[in-house]
């Protein structure tokens, strides 16, 4: 168990449709990374939040969004879903900087 | 940004056999991680290490950061290391790179 909780698990919507997955990092982690992995792109970064500020940006969609909390937890929103946002939806968390970063189980995303 | 090249793409083993998974990067790098995906998707972490060598059971690391590659060892390999073998760099402006992964078979 890294100490990364991920929720949902799994979840299925619509074309069209908006979700919010949520993440609750390690217990004094500062750090939030969310990554994409689909089968045709890899793992792809997307962003990073540290102590509830945007600290770095990747390759994330104008349709998703992210923030994190005063609590130091994390969600994740998409909206108006594609076929193609279809993926697992993984959360990291650290300390920050060039530290070692650790992985909840992730949310296997299907729209339909 | 940060190419990181993963080799090889593929690799089936039999029980016992020894491996080397080889990960080539374009540029400079602050941070380097091994993680093993295994067959449920689960992300696990096996190595940080952005300079030296280091050794976990029968896996071990060594990262050459002026040459620019990291190499992971799996010695005495089981079918429970089954899965794909990724590396991850942090690059400059806290950008993540993940590698192409190495996706390792063992069989019985």
């Amino acid at each position: 168990d890294s100490g990364v909780t991920q929720t949902p698990k799994h979840l299925i919507t619509a074309t069209g449709q908006r979700v919010t997955l949520r993440c609750s990092p390690r217990s004094g982690d500062l750090s939030v990374y969310w990554y994409q992995q689909s089968l045709d792109q890899g793992l792809q970064f997307l962003i990073q939040y540290y102590n509830g500020e945007e600290r770095a940006k990747g390759n994330i969609l104008e349709r998703f969004s992210a923030q994190q909390f005063p609590d130091l937890h994390s969600e994740l929103n998409l909206s108006s879903l594609e076929l193609g946002d279809s993926a697992l939806y993984f959360c990291a968390s650290g300390t920050g900087g060039n530290t070692e970063a650790f992985f909840g189980q992730g949310t296997r995303l299907t729209v339909v | 940004g940060i190419q990181v090249e993963q080799s090889p793409p593929d690799l089936i083993l039999q029980e016992g056999a020894n491996s080397t998974l080889r990960c080539n990067f374009s540029d400079s790098v602050n941070n380097l991680q091994w993680f093993h995906q295994n067959p449920w998707g689960q992300l696990i972490n096996l190595f940080y290490i952005p300079s030296g060598t280091k050794q976990n059971g029968r896996l071990s690391a060594t990262t050459v950061a002026t040459e620019r590659y990291s190499l992971l060892y799996i010695s005495s390999s089981q079918t429970t290391d089954s899965g794909v073998y990724f590396c991850a760099v942090l690059g400059g402006y806290q950008k993540v790179t993940f590698g192409t992964g190495t996706k390792l078979q063992v069989i019985p």
